[in-house]
């Protein structure tokens, strides 16, 4: 099916654990985009891959890894979970300098 | 720290009646975008509006983008009960930054 997928949709984990939340685009989209939306901050950027092997820090990096082997998948991995990292976690992509396309999110709570 | 700010922070409307919510942002931009989304739901994009662009239309909705200050409204005209949701600005920052406001809740009153 044509889109922006994420797995899983909800991830229960627990404190140190490492987690990988998958994103996969079948649109061919350049750019790839992770945020993460928590109550009174909005949407903030994570990570972002204007191509396959390119990465960039967006606005809160700090604790997660990303990577882009191929133009249809960004996965973003946190090393080590902490509390602080529960939230609704969004994938997008999109042409450059276009509307994003996003997936249905993942619900991951630390404890 | 973001850069699009919306206001206000939630709107209650009866049906058929129009919402304004406006967005402020802090330096310059490529575009703005504006997004819908429904509760515990992903974002829909609305439309996008370029910096050198004033206005914008698709359907009932009205953008409008003042460059000079740093500003832009969304209009949604006539609503309805399933235009309830959360509504996001977004702007495509010089370098690639892209930041989304807190969002306004829109709720239509049928």
């Amino acid at each position: 099916d044509a889109g922006i997928t994420q797995s899983p949709r909800y991830k229960i984990t627990e404190t140190g654990r490492q987690v990988t939340l998958m994103c996969h685009q079948t649109w061919s989209h350049s750019y790839m985009f992770w945020y993460r939306q928590d109550l009174g901050h909005g949407l903030r950027l994570i990570y972002y891959s204007a191509a396959a092997d390119i990465t960039d820090k967006g606005e809160v990096p700090d604790g997660y890894v990303v990577s882009r082997s191929k133009t249809e998948n960004f996965p973003l991995t946190l090393e080590s979970a902490t509390r602080s990292q529960t939230s609704v976690y969004f994938c997008a992509s999109s042409h450059p300098h276009y509307e994003q396309y996003f997936g249905p999110g993942t619900r991951l709570t630390v404890t | 720290s973001q850069q699009g700010e919306e206001d206000p922070q939630a709107l209650s409307i009866q049906e058929g009646e129009n919402a304004t919510m406006n967005c402020s942002y802090k330096t310059s931009i490529n575009n703005l975008q504006w997004y819908r989304q429904n509760s515990g739901r992903g974002l829909v994009h609305l439309i996008l509006i370029r910096s050198n662009e004033r206005e914008k239309h698709s359907g009932r909705l009205r953008v409008t983008l003042d460059t000079s200050k740093k500003s832009s409204s969304l209009l949604i005209t006539a609503s309805r009960a399933a235009d309830t949701a959360s509504y996001f600005c977004a702007t495509d920052e010089a370098g690639n930054q892209f930041y989304f406001g807190t969002g306004t809740s829109l709720t239509v009153i049928p």
